[in-house]
């Protein structure tokens, strides 16, 4: 089965720029989408196919995917990012999630 | 404006089975390419997919759970029903209910653009 592989946490200074990558094999040839998710909230859509943002979702979020790794990426980094994030994709007609990462602003 | 909210027992025991209620608003599910997830998330750990029913009332089940999961739709009433069997305590977890958008017409990758606020459900004897 197809497996996503997160880094359980990642940590930035305020003001500079966090990459948060999903790893799998291929994926690159996959649509992904992340969700961030604050503690005793439901999660939220940041970024889906790869690279598009939702309505509402600040322009210091974006997203890449190649290869094997989608990654992504928080500009200018705010206390209020804070959060899980999540990526997800779809394969052999099941979604998936991977296992969050847990970004910490310093 | 889309929303989704889940109802259903708080707690259940070892063996019972869970029955979830997903009422939503703001969209159709008789709409071409549009579908409804479960999702839940055991307390301190990551998400996880449990079932998908689509528009046309095509069904996908997490390959792990399969067994143990129904989910069902009726439309007239805008509800999607998931029901698990056989719960155990590390079934602990909120379950949450989500929108989802495929990009095509058929079975094809979506994303889950509106959730619900979630359900705990703690099973427990």
């Amino acid at each position: 089965s197809y497996v996503l592989t997160q880094p359980p946490s990642v940590s930035v200074a305020p003001g500079k720029t966090a990459r948060i990558t999903c790893g799998g094999n291929n994926i690159g040839s996959k649509s992904v989408h992340w969700y961030q998710q604050k503690p005793g909230q439901a999660p939220v859509l940041v970024i889906y196919y790869d690279s598009d943002r939702p309505s509402g979702i600040p322009e210091r979020f974006s997203g890449s995917n190649s290869g094997n790794t989608a990654t992504l990426t928080i500009s200018r980094v705010e206390a209020g990012d804070e959060a899980d994030y999540y990526c997800q994709v779809w394969d052999s007609s099941s979604d998936l999630f991977g296992g969050g990462t847990k970004l910490t602003v310093l | 404006q889309i929303t989704l909210k889940e109802s259903g027992p708080t707690l259940v025991k070892p063996t019972q089975t869970l029955t979830l209620t997903c009422t939503f608003s703001g969209f159709s599910l008789s709409t071409s390419g549009v579908g409804v997830g479960w999702i839940r998330q055991p307390p301190g750990k990551a998400l996880e997919w449990l079932a998908l029913i689509y528009w046309d009332d095509d069904k996908r089940y997490s390959p792990s759970l399969k067994s143990r999961l129904t989910i069902t739709k009726d439309t007239s009433k805008n509800q999607v029903v998931l029901t698990m069997t056989n719960m155990d305590p590390v079934d602990t977890a909120t379950y949450y209910c989500a929108h989802r958008r495929a990009y095509c017409g058929g079975d094809c990758p979506g994303d889950f653009d509106y959730w619900g606020q979630g359900t705990l459900v703690t099973v427990s004897s």
